[in-house]
């Protein structure tokens, strides 16, 4: 109950195109949803994040869509540049009034062809 | 940047030996956090501090542990070193109790155990 799916696992999407990574999760308990971009030999970065009671989130090219009956939630990255190829994570927090654990999903490996 | 940071960057061991792994968090974070990640994986919840005490633990043996400072650095401890403790060990920073529950990640530990 406490994982998140994540997929694909690979994508591959041409230069100026839309890039989309999926994710699903059981445990209504969790409350915040993080999208992290790594490259390679880094840390992850923080994207963007949303909370279950908005349906969408946009910051620049990227967008979180949350379908909170579905409990799904997806990452949108318009205009998709070369310089995007990185892993992407979502991940959840539950609602604790303890650790504020992240819960990762398996990645997505972007690759922004020229 | 993120401003959390880690060191060293890479570390070599043998199998059955100790390492200490350190992370000095974001200015004004009292939250620490430790992951780790193996090759192709997502971060996985290794513990949490909070003000100087363990505030949550993931699935990880006791021989994983760990101590947060005053200043609110943290260390992570892993003694009998496996083949499997091989990986990348993530700190991320973040302001327990805050409603906005952003992490920050810094750029990791390398740990290979030969």
């Amino acid at each position: 109950q406490q994982q998140v799916k994540q997929s694909p696992q690979s994508l591959i999407v041409q230069k100026g195109g839309i890039s989309i990574i999926n994710c699903a999760y059981e445990n209504t308990a969790f409350d915040y949803f993080p999208w992290y971009q790594q490259f390679p030999g880094k840390g992850p970065a923080l994207l963007i994040a949303i909370r279950p009671d908005v349906s969408e989130k946009k910051e620049g090219r990227f967008t979180i869509s949350f379908n909170k009956s579905a409990k799904q939630f997806s990452l949108h990255i318009m205009d998709s540049q070369p310089g995007d190829s990185a892993t992407y994570f979502c991940a959840a927090t539950p609602v604790s009034s303890g650790a504020q654990k992240l819960v990762f999903g398996q990645g997505t490996r972007l690759t922004i062809n020229p | 940047e993120t401003g959390v940071t880690q060191s060293p960057t890479h570390l070599i061991k043998t199998r059955g030996q100790q390492v200490t792994l350190r992370c000095s968090s974001q200015s004004g974070h009292n939250t620490v956090s430790w992951y780790q990640q193996a090759l192709g994986q997502g971060p996985q919840f290794i513990f949490q501090y909070y003000r100087e005490e363990e505030n949550g633990r993931g699935n990880f043996p006791p021989r994983f542990s760990g101590l947060q400072f005053p200043n609110y650095s943290s260390e992570l401890n892993v003694n009998a070193l496996e083949l499997d403790d091989s990986a990348l060990y993530l700190c991320a920073s973040s302001l327990g109790g805050s409603y906005s529950r952003e992490a920050f990640f810094g750029q990791g530990t390398r740990l290979t155990v030969v």
